[in-house]
């Protein structure tokens, strides 16, 4: 149980392209996902948190307009990275916490950004 | 951002030894966490902790919450070359995880 997917894994774009990574529970309905960064070597970064219904809340220093967050089912949240550049080149990871489960969150397998 | 203190930074062990790690913060938590990553995927969680004083076993791992609830630790026993890979503690905030710095483990045959 508590497995989450995300797609794509891998992702190559031009500098000035939107990319939309889908981050998707499939064995139970998540109200709250979290979408986190990480730079190599380096711990995850929490980006966000995205609420089923109700606009995401992001964390200081990350730009709303730049990353795009819609959480439109219980299953189901996407982060899309708007006029990206060089520098958002990246590890994406996003989680979901199961409702009522203590924090627990289970995280995705990730994805690789990577902006020419 | 803030982030809890992991020692070691990074191990190198024999197979078969054992692996102590920890985790410390400034602030109380409810709840630890403590996930593996391996290279290029996900964080996968390995124990959950939810009370101070908690000693709980998954397999060959065992994990504490420490008594002033502002501190853990990740035991490994016998470990073989699977166990490499980096260990993420993480405390549970009010609504979201505050992460450990990472203890990267490497296993010799």
């Amino acid at each position: 149980g508590a497995v989450v997917s995300q797609h794509p894994s891998r992702v190559i774009c031009k500098s000035g392209t939107s990319v939309k990574i889908e981050c998707r529970s499939l064995d139970f309905q998540a109200t709250t996902m979290f979408w986190y960064r990480q730079f190599p070597k380096q711990s995850l970064m929490l980006m966000a948190t995205s609420n089923e219904g109700s606009k995401a809340t992001y964390e200081q220093g990350v730009e709303k307009d730049k990353f795009l967050i819609n959480h439109a089912s219980l299953t189901l949240s996407t982060l899309t990275v708007t006029s990206a550049h060089p520098e958002d080149s990246s590890f994406y990871i996003c989680s979901a916490e199961i409702p009522g489960n203590s924090y627990e969150q289970y995280f995705g397998p990730g994805t690789r950004l990577t902006v020419t | 951002g803030q982030q809890l203190n992991q020692s070691p930074q990074s191990m190198f062990i024999q197979e078969g030894e054992d692996v102590s790690m920890n985790c410390t913060s400034s602030s109380i938590f409810n709840t630890w966490l403590w996930y593996k990553q391996d290279p290029g995927e996900g964080p996968v969680l390995l124990i959950a902790l939810y009370k101070a004083g908690e000693l709980t076993s998954n397999g060959r791992l065992t994990a504490q919450f420490g008594i002033t609830r502002k501190d853990s630790f990740l035991n490994i026993s016998a470990s073989i070359p699977s166990d490499v890979g980096i260990y993420f503690c993480a405390g549970a905030g009010t609504d979201k995880l505050i992460f450990g710095t990472g203890t990267r483990l490497q296993v010799f045959p």
